[in-house]
């Protein structure tokens, strides 16, 4: 069965860095898209970052533009996101998801807490 | 970019029908397919329309999806309602370099 599995959050002070990995299994990862949706604490969903099946191409929410990296290892089945001069604001739940127009199956998801 | 507007909260009885509604502000509705999700609390979302009004395998029939161009807004039905379908509902669609998601709809079944 399809599985997406996040790691690499915990807490980190405002301006440093951090890299969320997302391994996936149950599915061919190099024939599809891959997405980053993030949801802070008692909000909603938001789009952070897609990428493409060949790593090709790539777009991002206004929010993390020139501030987060997507990327991918097709040999390895891991999805990434670099997430570089953290605010307070990027606290939040952050999912991957396997899609390309749309998420069709979700991780469970890791949780990033910017604070000081 | 455009944006989706729904609903804050929805609530209705067990058994009843409900229709939760997701306007697009800016460009036409029927222009990219729309998406509806369901996250329960602690749960991570899935899917349970994609493509207007296609439903992924183990989603029962009673949930369904359609799209109004006249009022340019996608909805989300859900028939003969459970105490399992209390949840956020979250449309979602798309442009060329975009991903966009409606703000979300607290469904209260009581």
């Amino acid at each position: 069965q399809v599985q997406l599995v996040e790691s690499g959050g915990g807490v980190v002070q405002p301006g440093r860095s951090l890299r969320l990995s997302c391994a996936v299994s149950g599915f061919s990862f190099i024939n599809y898209g891959m997405h980053w949706v993030r949801q802070a604490p008692g909000k909603g969903l938001e789009w952070v970052a897609i990428i493409s099946y060949d790593g090709s191409t790539e777009y991002y929410g206004d929010s993390v533009k020139g501030r987060f990296a997507i990327s991918r290892d097709n040999s390895k089945n891991t999805l990434y996101l670099q997430m570089n001069s953290l605010r307070p604001e990027d606290t939040a739940v952050y999912y991957c998801g396997k899609g390309w127009k749309y998420v069709d199956y979700w991780g469970q998801g890791t949780l990033v807490t910017v604070s000081s | 970019n455009f944006m989706l507007t729904q609903p804050h909260s929805v609530s209705e009885s067990p058994g009843k029908t409900v229709t939760i509604s997701c306007t697009r502000s800016s460009g036409s509705i029927a222009s990219n397919y729309v998406q509806w999700y369901q996250q329960r609390p602690g749960s991570s979302p899935t899917t349970v329309i994609y493509e207007d009004n296609q439903r992924p395998s183990g989603v029962p029939d009673r949930f369904s999806g359609s799209i109004d161009s006249s009022s340019n807004s996608a909805s989300l039905t859900i028939s003969g309602l459970k105490t399992e379908d209390e949840a956020d509902y979250y449309c979602q669609s798309f442009d060329i370099n975009n991903r966009v998601f409606g703000g979300g709809t607290k469904l209260t079944v009581l």
